[in-house]
């Protein structure tokens, strides 16, 4: 099985910082990787696909970047409504979540 | 309006069954990779299940022999029966559909919340 290790696993930034969310795959996966949004009570929302592919209608601020094994997860200019916990999730070989990044008010 | 409702959670005693089922529209689901992921209270997200266009079907480790994903086409319906339910399988959980060539998670239902206790 395929494991997702993500870090942080919280960080604390203020509006307008630059973010930088880090995940490490056990093996590589090639660019099958994806990146959510969850906010508290909510379902988790698409951010990014095939490592680097913004989701329609999903921020330009959001970027993602990455293959093999290391990829990381930006947000160029934290906004209010981007604090929430974020998740990378290989679907390579079926499907594998990080334990995910609280973004957190400084 | 493309969406997914799912429906059937509650409270279930240890070594219980239960039924879930997800109810979609907008799209077709036989056309699509089609899953169950849960989350359980405070945690993160823990993929469960999988049954592809083609029917085959896969579980995670921690519900394989237990749990199985299906779907009825007819009525546009994705399903996950729980066998031996344990406390550790309590969590909300959400159905979601895989798009693109390997199904990254694209559209999920809101959860339903399954709370196993005695």
């Amino acid at each position: 099985d395929i494991q997702m290790t993500q870090s942080p696993s919280t960080l604390s930034a203020s509006v307008g910082d630059r973010v930088t969310i880090t995940c490490r795959a056990s093996q590589s996966i090639s660019s099958w990787l994806a990146w959510y949004q969850q906010k508290p009570g909510k379902a988790p929302q698409l951010l990014i696909y095939k490592a680097s592919t913004l989701e329609s209608g999903v921020p330009s601020r959001f970027s993602g970047s990455g293959s093999g094994t290391e990829f990381t997860l930006t947000i160029s200019s934290l906004q209010p409504d981007d604090f929430a916990t974020y998740y990378c999730q290989q679907y390579d070989s079926y499907s594998t979540f990080g334990q995910g990044t609280k973004v957190e008010i400084k | 309006e493309v969406q997914l409702v799912e429906s059937g959670g509650g409270l279930i005693q240890p070594g219980g069954s239960l039924r879930l089922s997800c109810a979609a529209s907008g799209f077709t689901i036989s056309n699509n990779y089609m899953n169950w992921v849960r989350q359980a209270p405070g945690k993160g997200l823990e993929w469960v299940s999988i049954i592809y266009r083609g029917g085959s079907r896969y579980n995670a480790d921690s519900v394989k022999g237990r749990f199985t994903i299906s779907r009825d086409s007819s009525k546009n319906t994705l399903f996950l029966q729980m066998n031996s339910l344990r406390a550790e399988d309590t969590a909300v959980y959400y159905c979601a559909r895989g798009y693109g060539d390997k199904g990254y998670f694209d559209l999920w239902g809101r959860g339903t919340l399954v709370t196993v206790s005695s």
